[in-house]
């Protein structure tokens, strides 16, 4: 989706690097998501957060942060990188006005830890 | 523990032919229901969802799913395979009373390949 954008696509690191992805929506959703794909397992939540004050952590938050900057920003930092947080990183947004709106993804990032 | 099934880790369907791809979930209580589908280099796009009410949903693409709440399953349908439909597709379930986190619980995905 278009609205959703995410920076940067691609990126390759070293292990114990810090790293940010960063992702924007201009669809004026309140809810924003980081979501990590990995093959064979599929979509697992990182982070989520339902207003700019408020963040919460998902099933497998450790080793990752987030910030939410603004309503439109939400980004995800890998403190210290480490090899097996290579995958593919997903943004999503929904409004949160009803529990059963679907949510909208970014393109993703790609990231390779060395 | 809640969680959903695709029992299939590829689909291969001939073009015209009428193509289905599974899921069962493990939820207690009534869940939303999500199909989602991803192309080679591109996020998930949403296809179709079920809330409540007729257990056959359509959506977009010419995509519809059967909500069957008995066997636990919906399953993803089409009538007529297109080569363009090759792509992953994930199931995913929102457990009821579950406002509170956002969750949504993916299923393993799917891939269709349609050959000519």
């Amino acid at each position: 989706d278009a609205d959703v954008t995410q920076t940067p696509r691609n990126r390759i690191t070293k292990t114990g690097k810090r790293i940010m992805l960063e992702c924007s929506q201009t669809k004026g959703h309140d809810r924003m998501y980081w979501y990590r794909q990995d093959p064979g397992l599929g979509l697992q939540l990182i982070y989520y957060s339902f207003d700019v004050k408020d963040i919460n952590k998902g099933e497998i938050s450790d080793g990752y942060s987030v910030s939410r900057q603004a309503q439109a920003k939400f980004s995800l930092s890998l403190e210290s990188a480490i090899p097996n947080q290579t995958a593919l990183y997903f943004c999503a947004t929904s409004d949160g006005t009803s529990e059963y709106n679907e949510q909208f993804f970014g393109p993703g990032t790609r990231l390779t830890v060395l | 523990a809640q969680s959903v099934a695709q029992p299939e880790d590829q689909v291969n369907v001939a073009e015209g032919n009428p193509l289905t791809v599974k899921c069962t979930y493990s939820v207690s209580g009534n869940p939303y229901l999500f199909w989602y589908v991803q192309y080679p280099n591109r996020g998930l796009q949403f296809l179709l969802k079920y809330i409540t009410g007729d257990n056959l949903v359509k959506g977009s693409y010419g995509f519809e799913a059967e909500f069957n709440k008995s066997q636990t399953s919906f399953h993803l349908k089409k009538p007529s395979a297109l080569v363009s439909d090759s792509a992953l597709y994930f199931c995913a379930v929102r457990p009821p009373f579950s406002s509170n986190t956002g969750k949504l619980i993916f299923g393993q995905g799917t891939t269709l390949q349609v050959k000519p």
